[in-house]
């Protein structure tokens, strides 16, 4: 299994400019996670789908941000316009979840993260 | 407010010596607890979790971590480090299943562990 992929690894761009950050998960998992890691603010979950349907997405930190997943195996991280104060990495996670076992072993792969610098 | 605090930003053990990486929690009901390891450049891998049942948990490369209720803390520990450990650790916390899934994580700031020769 090739694990989470993430691209592009690394993004530079301008203030202003827009910005897609893309992840493919894990084939057969139903859930897919956006974090994004600082270091002033850590990891942050910013928005989490469950079967293509974003169910939490309280982490996002601003209407510039948005985030889709049109289909299981595909998912995109918008920045519209960007901002320096968006540098940073941006993790993409996903897990396979089964709804009539809470209990059971879930367990989150990461992708390797796409550094980003907004100029 | 549901938070997790690793008080040690950085940390530094000698190869063989043992290691214990604090963790505390403020969470308003049991919680879902994990510590996760992140290598240079590279995305978090899970070590360990607990939900429930024995307090003391093993997870892989050597690591377990203790579940203290009374003191809010799951401290992760390793009797003999190795130099292949050093990485940063991160604990988090969850609210178990909520939304379809147990990956919505609040993720402590990490420990930075560097291992001397």
């Amino acid at each position: 299994d090739a694990g989470v992929i993430q691209s592009p690894r690394h993004e530079v761009t301008e203030m202003g400019q827009e910005v897609t950050l893309r992840c493919k998960p894990i084939s057969g998992h139903n859930s897919l996670f956006w974090y994004r890691q600082t270091m002033m603010r850590g990891l942050e979950l910013l928005i989490y789908f469950n079967n293509n349907v974003p169910i939490d997405d309280s982490g996002m930190p601003e209407d510039r941000f948005s985030a889709k997943m049109p289909n299981a195996s595909f998912s995109t991280l918008k920045i519209q316009p960007s901002e320096p104060r968006d540098s940073a990495v941006y993790f993409c996670a996903s897990s396979f979840s089964v709804e009539s076992k809470p209990d059971s072993n879930e367990k989150l792969f990461f992708g390797s993260g796409t550094q980003l610098s907004v100029l | 407010a549901q938070s997790v605090t690793q008080p040690d930003i950085h940390i530094t053990v000698s190869e063989g010596a043992s290691l214990e990486l604090r963790c505390n929690y403020s969470y308003g009901a049991t919680p879902y607890l994990f510590w996760y390891v992140q290598s240079p450049g590279q995305g978090l891998q899970l070590l360990l979790k607990y939900f429930s049942g024995d307090t003391l948990v093993q997870g892989i490369k050597g690591f377990e971590a203790e579940f203290k209720r009374s003191q809010s803390s799951f401290n992760l520990r390793k009797p003999s480090v190795h130099w292949s450990d050093a990485a940063e650790y991160f604990c988090a916390v969850g609210p178990g299943w909520y939304g379809g899934s147990q990956g919505n994580l609040i993720f402590g700031k990490g420990t930075k562990l560097s291992v001397k020769p």
